[in-house]
This record gives structure tokens, sequence and C-alpha cells, in this order.
């Protein structure tokens, strides 16, 4: 069964920009969180979905958003970007409906200049 | 808040070296714990996980007991290999989220 992918792996893009990445969950998972990975925050919860709708929410200002289609394959959007938002942006996905187990997509390597 | 703790790194021991990686926890209720693994360049893995009290979660010769008298999932392993060099990540999930720790670098040296 294939993993989780992202799409893209790497990004580069200017402040003010927006941005937007993909995943797809492992065939049959329903749930979809997101990450962001920083050297010095570690990794902050950014939102999870559950049949495309949002279940919960980390603190992140509105400028982080997501969606989740009926396929479970989820989007991520950050607009209006600054340079603290380069990141490693991981997304996981779990099977249950408590998302017991998660598993992680290599993620997507973002840097804002 | 819920929250998760783990021993700053980096730590850096020799091949066949004994590990212990602390973590300790911040929870209502009864979470389930985990350890996850990222090798560079990767996402994160799951390498073991206990779901109640006194549970052991083992895999790859990893070990880590859920001890609720002390709030604690400490990882060891008895003999490091070179390929175990990575960032190791204590978590907990309560409800529908999940904490990490910071990570813990981990290198070893033949």
């Amino acid at each position: 069964k294939a993993g989780v992918t992202q799409t893209p792996r790497y990004l580069i893009k200017t402040r003010g920009q927006q941005v937007t990445l993909s995943c797809s969950p492992i065939s049959g998972h329903r749930s979809v969180s997101w990450y962001q990975q920083t050297p010095g925050q570690g990794l902050q919860f950014l939102f999870e979905y559950f049949s495309e709708t949002q279940r919960n929410k980390g603190n992140f200002p509105g400028r982080f958003s997501g969606r989740q289609f009926s396929n479970s394959r989820s989007e991520m959007n950050v607009s209006t970007l600054e340079l603290g938002d380069s990141a490693l942006y991981l997304c996981a996905s779990s099977l249950l409906a408590d998302g017991e187990t998660q598993y992680f997509g290599p993620g997507t390597r973002l840097l804002v200049l | 808040g819920d929250s998760v703790t783990q021993m700053e790194g980096p730590v850096t021991l020799s091949e066949e070296a004994f590990l212990t990686i602390n973590c300790t926890y911040t929870a209502t209720g009864y979470p389930s714990l985990f350890w996850y693994v990222q090798y560079p360049g990767e996402g994160l893995q799951l390498l073991l996980k206990a779901t109640k009290a006194d549970d052991k979660g083992s895999n790859k010769g990893f070990e880590a007991t859920y001890r609720k008298e002390t709030t604690s999932f400490h990882l060891e392993k008895g003999s490091v290999q070179v390929s175990d060099s990575a960032v190791y990540f204590c978590a907990l999930r309560s409800g529908n989220q999940f904490y990490f720790g910071t990570g813990t670098s981990l290198t070893v040296i033949p």
C-alpha cells in the first residue's frame, strides 16, 4: 500500500506570496493532519480534517487554512507569506476517526525569501 | 494543557552503547503514548506505542513502558547501531489531537 505522499517536496517563495501544499493520505485513511516543523519550535499542530470537516485547529493565524476533498486528499494554503513561515510542513494520515496512529509523509520544505 | 517534555540533545553514543531518552508528559485522562523516529530528509515514522498504563511498546530493539505513576515513557535500547542515528520524538494523543516533544537528536559513532 502506498504511503502518504506530499507535493511538492521543495518550494521557494517570496514574502507576500501565497502557497498551496498537497497531501494524499494512505488509501482508506480518512483523517489528515498538518504540522509545521521548525528547528526552534519542533512539531506544531496546524489542523486536522476528517471526512472533509476540520475537527481540530492549532494556534496559528488565519493566514493558514486547509481543506479536505471527498477522496480524503487534503490541501493547506498559506497566504501573505512571512519569512517565519519557512519550515518543513508535514502531513499525517490515520485510519480511525480517533487518529490512533498517524502515518507521516516526507514533508514539503518551504523556503520564504 | 497537555504537553510532552523530552530530554534535550544532541546525544552521541558509541556503537553498542545503551540508550535512554527520557520523556515525561502532562495530560488529563488517559492518553496514548508514542515514539516516532525521523531519519535525515524523511518524515516521521512510528517506532512504537502504548495505549494504557504499564503497557510496553517495542520495535527494532527499542522499548518504552507507559508509567502512569511517574507520567513517563522513556525510550531504551540495549545496543545502538550506526543506523539508529536519527531524531526521536515522544508524543501523546489526547482526544483527537497529538502533542509532540521537541525531538532528541541521536548520533551513533562506529
